[in-house]
């Protein structure tokens, strides 16, 4: 089982451009989430979905979008893109408290510097 | 305002010599409280989940134990390959959201 897929691992940007990390499961799992990682900062939540067709923001949720066309597939859109967003992004999703222990099931990350 | 407050930043410990981490927590409404473990450029690796105090899990060499303010993750006979930062999250009822603590950065020297 793949679990969690994010792409790309690594990127560099220029400040101003724009671009999707993507981010895929194949565990049929409704919740997904993109949280953000910063040194000694901890996972912050930037956005989150709980089905298809359905997102709402979480904690840090300025300067980027998301959207939710499928139950696979939560992609991360950042626009104009700035030095502050310079961090570490990982994708998460959940199958939910209903059905067994809850937990997240986290992709490897994306590594991602603006310059 | 929902907080997860985790405690010590880092931590050093011989081989053998166990310790505990502490996640304390403010919540309106526990839903769950989960442990995971972070290896140096990987994601989050599921540890425990908790749902009500008192209640206590293990595996291997960890312990899990939860109360109404705060849970610790006891470490009996740490190995160096125990070396990890280890993060506490809570749910809140009513709520789809995971709020993370900081972590606790842990060296287990040989």
């Amino acid at each position: 089982n793949a679990g969690v897929t994010q792409t790309p691992k690594f990127r560099i940007l220029k400040i101003g451009q724009s671009m999707t990390l993507q981010c895929t499961q194949d565990m049929n799992h409704n919740y997904m989430y993109w949280y953000r990682q910063d040194p000694g900062m901890g996972l912050k939540l930037i956005y989150y979905s709980v089905g298809a067709g359905i997102t709402d923001k979480g904690e840090v949720p300025n300067g980027y979008n998301v959207s939710r066309s499928t139950t696979e597939d939560f992609p991360l859109r950042l626009e104009l893109a700035a030095p502050s967003q310079t961090s570490v992004y990982f994708c998460a999703s959940s199958a939910g408290q209903v059905v067994v222990k809850g937990e997240l099931f986290f992709g490897e990350g994306s590594r991602l510097t603006v310059l | 305002e929902d907080q997860v407050t985790q405690s010590p930043e880092a931590l050093r410990l011989q081989e053998g010599e166990s310790s505990s981490l502490n996640c304390s927590y403010t919540v309106s409404g526990l839903r769950g409280l989960f442990w995971y473990r972070q290896d140096p450029g990987k994601g989050p690796e599921f540890l425990f989940t908790l749902y009500s105090a008192g209640e206590e899990k293990e595996k291997e060499r960890l312990k899990a134990t939860l109360t109404k303010k705060e849970s610790f993750l006891h470490i009996t006979a740490p190995k160096p390959e125990d070396s990890a930062t280890y993060l506490c999250a809570v749910q809140a009822s009513g709520t789809y959201k995971y709020i993370f603590g900081t972590g606790t950065r842990l060296k287990v020297l040989a």
